[in-house]
């Protein structure tokens, strides 16, 4: 199957500061990603669509100021947790699947961890 | 609105003993239905699909037949192993939203002991 990729892979931050997740399709071109937040032990909730060129559209509840999307090229996604706080601790997934298709990639994750 | 509901785990079995997780949904026109799978330490795989009324998808010795009466999606497999430890997430795709939206149930965490 296609690979979509994370990086980082988990990362550790301070109160306040941004974090940016990125998140690459590797082998195939997506217009559409998707970004989803896992709590453990927990499903996956949507956060959000990111769509090439265009304005991420955020899920209800999800603050677009808190959490921005870019989508700059059809391989690349990346998700920019602004002034992060604890409560932002979580494990952050983004999916991608080829035009016209409803098959997602999955990426492997990233742990944000806000100390 | 949309909704998945799978059977709450942890499902605790012996290897090769028959498994199933039970998986209903509630949702407007003919959605397309998936079972992925979450590896201790990996991220989400699709196991299987199915995309209209009494389709079968199989994958590894697992399989689900999605059910339009009963609105259902079960997944069995006859024989698990070890190695078949991990989350199971069913899922629902409309065709009326973004090509790839999912709509997650909660997950069942199934451990199989030798």
């Amino acid at each position: 199957g296609a690979v979509v990729s994370q990086h980082p892979s988990w990362v550790i931050c301070k109160s306040g500061t941004s974090v940016k997740i990125e998140c690459r399709s590797l082998d195939f071109q997506a217009t559409t990603m998707f970004w989803y937040r896992q709590f453990p032990k927990q499903s996956l909730m949507l956060m959000a669509t990111s769509n090439e060129g265009s304005k991420a559209t955020y899920e209800q509840g999800v603050e677009k100021d808190k959490f921005l999307i870019n989508h700059a090229s059809l391989t690349l996604s990346t998700l920019t947790v602004t002034s992060a706080h604890p409560e932002d601790s979580s494990f952050y997934i983004c999916s991608g699947g080829g035009y016209g298709s409803n098959e997602q990639f999955f990426g492997p994750g990233t742990r944000l961890t806000v100390l | 609105g949309n909704s998945v509901t799978q059977m709450e785990g942890p499902v605790t079995l012996s290897e090769e003993a028959f498994l199933t997780i039970n998986c209903t949904y509630t949702a407007t026109g003919y959605p397309s239905l998936f079972w992925y799978v979450q590896y201790p330490g990996e991220g989400l795989q699709l196991l299987l699909k199915a995309t209209k009324a009494d389709d079968k998808g199989s994958n590894k010795g697992f399989e689900a037949t999605y059910r339009k009466e009963t609105t259902s999606f079960h997944l069995e497999k006859g024989s698990v192993q070890v190695s078949d430890s991990a989350v199971y997430f069913c899922a629902l795709s409309r065709s009326t939203d973004s090509w790839g939206k999912l709509q997650f149930g909660a997950g069942t965490q199934v451990v199989v002991t030798p």
